[in-house]
């Protein structure tokens, strides 16, 4: 039972728009979430992460919205770049001392110049 | 400061044989956590040490596992090797600080290939 959900495999946006990636989860318990960005032969790099106790959270040209009702996530990079071409992955966690978080299966962006 | 490191880059196996699989963390971090990534399940949580304690475990088979130095460099063993443990293993570290979740850092990954 996949516990964090990102339903779109891949997305393809143009340079300069805003690229939305979802991720939706089903444990109730989860209370903290982030996002990592993985280029191809390199481990994920921490983007952005929000706790359940706000609903948004900015850095640039990331943002993160919580919908703790409905259980999604997004983040949206605006305005996308190629470099931001990459897999993204959402991740959540009961936010107590261990590290054991859960990831979704990743969302593969591409910017296209 | 020097990222974290794993070693090796890449393995070949057969199935049957063991393998072990070295991580050291950014320097100061006593938080170490290793995660299977594969095509089809994505990014799993195998374990997490800190200070030479194992603190948090998922779902694997008792054929994984691992254990932290003192100085907070961890291993990681799979013994009798099957050809589903062909994956990319990433470790990552954080300072573990108690009552948050702080940010974790991954290392580049060991790919292993199980023939």
């Amino acid at each position: 039972d996949q516990q964090v959900k990102q339903n779109s495999p891949s997305l393809s946006v143009q340079e300069g728009r805003i690229s939305i990636l979802n991720c939706d989860y089903t444990n109730s318990m989860f209370d903290y979430f982030l996002w990592y960005k993985k280029y191809p032969a390199e481990g994920p790099t921490f983007l952005i992460s929000i706790s359940s106790i706000k609903d948004k959270n900015e850095d640039g040209r990331f943002t993160v919205f919580l919908n703790k009702s409905a259980k999604h996530l997004s983040l949206h990079i605006v305005p996308s770049q190629p470099g931001d071409s990459a897999v993204y992955f959402c991740a959540a966690s009961r936010g107590n001392y261990g590290q054991n978080f859960v990831f979704g299966p990743g969302t593969r962006l591409s910017v296209l110049p | 400061k020097a990222g974290v490191t794993q070693t090796p880059r890449y393995l070949i196996k057969t199935r049957g044989q063991q393998v072990t699989l070295s991580c050291s963390p950014i320097s100061g971090h006593r938080s170490v956590s290793w995660y299977q990534q594969t095509p089809g399940q994505g990014l799993q949580f195998l374990f997490e040490y800190f200070s030479e304690t194992q603190r948090n475990k998922g779902n694997f088979p008792g054929r994984f596992s691992g254990r932290q130095f003192s100085n907070s460099r961890s291993e990681m063993n799979v013994s009798t090797l099957e050809l589903g443990d062909s994956a990319l293993y990433l470790c990552a570290s954080s300072q573990g600080l108690a009552g948050d979740t702080d940010t974790q850092y991954f290392g580049p990954g060991t790919r292993l290939t199980v023939l």
